[in-house]
C-alpha cells in the first residue's frame, strides 16, 4: 500500500511569490489533514478535510493560504503571496475512519523557503 | 495548548532504556506517539485512548495517565534504529468538529550510539 506522498520535497520561493503544495492521501482515506513545522517550534495544525469538505480550518494562519481537495482525492495548498514567515515545512497526514482516536499517517513533507 | 515533552533530549548506549513523557494541561480524549528521522515523514507508533484502549506497534510500550493527562512512552533495549525524534500529540475532543486534530509537543530528540 502507497504511504502519504507530497510535491514538491523542496521549494525555494521569493517573498511575494506563490507556491502550491500537493499531498496525495492513502487510497481510500477520507480525512486529509495538514500541518506546518516552523524551524525550532512545535508542528501545527492547519486544517482537516473530510473527503472534500473543510471539517475544521482554525489553524489556517490567514487569507493568503487557500486549501482545496476537488473530487476528495489528492489536496493542494496554495500560499498567495508568500512571506518570509511562512517558511517551514509543510507536512500532509490521512486518516480512514471519521472519528477520535484514529492513527494519521504523515507524509515527507515539503520543505519550504521564502527568501 | 501545546504538550510538554520531556526529557528534551536523551543520548543512550544500544542497549539501554529510555521513558519519554508527554503531559498536558488540559483533558485529552487521546495522545499519539509518532518517531521522525530527519528529511523522513513522522512515523506511527501508537495511540492511547481515553479508556485504555490502545493501538500500535507490538514491540513499542506506552502508558497513558488519564487523571494526570500525562503520556509515557518506553522505550527498552534500545536500537540504532530507535533514533530520532519522539513528537506526541494529544486529541482533546470525543466527536464534533475537531476530531483528528492534533496539538503537538516540541519534541525528544533520541540518540542511540554503538
Amino acid at each position: 500500500e502507497a504511504g502519504v506522498t507530497q510535491f514538491p520535497s523542496h521549494s525555494v520561493i521569493e517573498k511575494g511569490q506563490t507556491v502550491t503544495l500537493r499531498c496525495d492521501p492513502i487510497s481510500g482515506h477520507d480525512n486529509l489533514y495538514w500541518y506546518r513545522r516552523v524551524m525550532g517550534k512545535e508542528i501545527k495544525f492547519l486544517l482537516h478535510f473530510v473527503k472534500e469538505s473543510k471539517q475544521d480550518e482554525s489553524g489556517m494562519p490567514n487569507n493568503r493560504f487557500l486549501a482545496e481537495r476537488t473530487g476528495g482525492t489528492y489536496s493542494t495548498l496554495k500560499v498567495q503571496p508568500a512571506e518570509l514567515e511562512d517558511s517551514g515545512v509543510y507536512f500532509c497526514a490521512s486518516s480512514q475512519d471519521a472519528t477520535t482516536g484514529n492513527e494519521q499517517y504523515f507524509g515527507p513533507g515539503t520543505r519550504l523557503t521564502v527568501t | 495548548q501545546q504538550p510538554v515533552q520531556s526529557p528534551q533530549a536523551v543520548i543512550l548506549r544500544e542497549g539501554e532504556d529510555a521513558v519519554i513523557n508527554c503531559s498536558s494541561s488540559k483533558a485529552l480524549y487521546s495522545v499519539h506517539w509518532y518517531r521522525q528521522k530527519h528529511g523522513e515523514a513522522p512515523v506511527f507508533l501508537m495511540i492511547l485512548l481515553k479508556g485504555g484502549e490502545q493501538k500500535g506497534h507490538e514491540k513499542i510500550s506506552a502508558s497513558f495517565n488519564e487523571k494526570k493527562q500525562q503520556s509515557s512512552l518506553y522505550l527498552t533495549a534500545s536500537q540504532l534504529s530507535y533514533s530520532g525524534t519522539y513528537f506526541c500529540g494529544t486529541e482533546g475532543n470525543a466527536g464534533g468538529t475537531s476530531y483528528g486534530k492534533l496539538t503537538f509537543g516540541q519534541g525528544t530528540i533520541l540518540t542511540v550510539h554503538p
